[in-house]
């Protein structure tokens, strides 16, 4: 049973356009929900990170808009740039559980 | 500070072999956790260790293993090697009790089974 659903699995965007991968949840019980960036040969890298009691938490160009009603979140990047492909995971997490992953997002920004 | 260090960094191991992989957690912190990453399946939860104590442990065999020292670091540990436990094992550190994030990777160890 997938607790984190990811979409979509592979995303191909423009130069300075904006990126978006959507994660959505079942368990009501997680409590902080962030992502994580992956590059090919490396771990993944924390990116950024939101509780359920903002709807929106901003970065940067990064930004996660965050539905609790819908069990939903999202990640939007700004202006994406060619350095920003990488592998997108979000996550989720509750004091009783241990961190939970998405199936990941191949992002690939092309000029 | 240094951060989280797993080595080795590529294992080729034949099948039924066992197999030891280890991490080295960032200074100071005392949970350590193991996660197993494949193109089909993304990252799945092994386990987790605090104060050299198992406080967690995900779906997988009898055949995953690990355990931690009283400095912290850890090993995992996989016996009998199957075709399907090559993957990225990703190792990560936490300050937190209970594997609370947030969650600092390694960069993994390779291990391809044949």
């Amino acid at each position: 049973q997938q607790q984190v659903k990811q979409s979509p699995q592979s995303l191909i965007v423009q130069k300075g356009g904006i990126s978006i991968i959507n994660c959505a949840y079942e368990n009501t019980a997680f409590d902080y929900f962030p992502w994580y960036q992956q590059f090919p040969g490396k771990g993944p890298a924390l990116l950024i990170a939101i509780r359920p009691d903002v709807s929106e938490k901003k970065e940067g160009r990064f930004t996660i808009s965050f539905n609790k009603s819908a069990k939903q979140f999202s990640l939007h990047i700004m202006d994406s740039q060619p350095g920003d492909s990488a592998t997108y995971f979000c996550a989720a997490f509750s004091g009783n559980t241990p961190l939970v992953f998405g199936k990941g997002t191949r992002l690939s920004v092309i000029a | 500070k240094a951060g989280v260090t797993q080595t080795p960094r590529y294992l080729i191991k034949t099948r039924g072999q066992q197999v030891t992989l280890s991490c080295s957690p960032i200074s100071g912190h005392r949970s350590v956790s193991w996660y197993q990453q494949t193109p089909g399946q993304g990252l799945q939860f092994l386990f987790e260790y605090f104060s050299e104590t198992q406080r967690n442990k995900g779906n997988f065999p009898g055949r995953f293993s690990g355990r931690q020292f009283s400095n912290s670091r850890s090993e995992m540990n996989v016996s009998t090697l199957e075709l399907g436990d090559s993957a990225l094992y990703l190792c990560a550190s936490s300050s937190n009790t209970g594997g609370n994030p947030p969650l600092h990777f390694g960069n993994g160890t390779r291990l391809t089974v044949t």
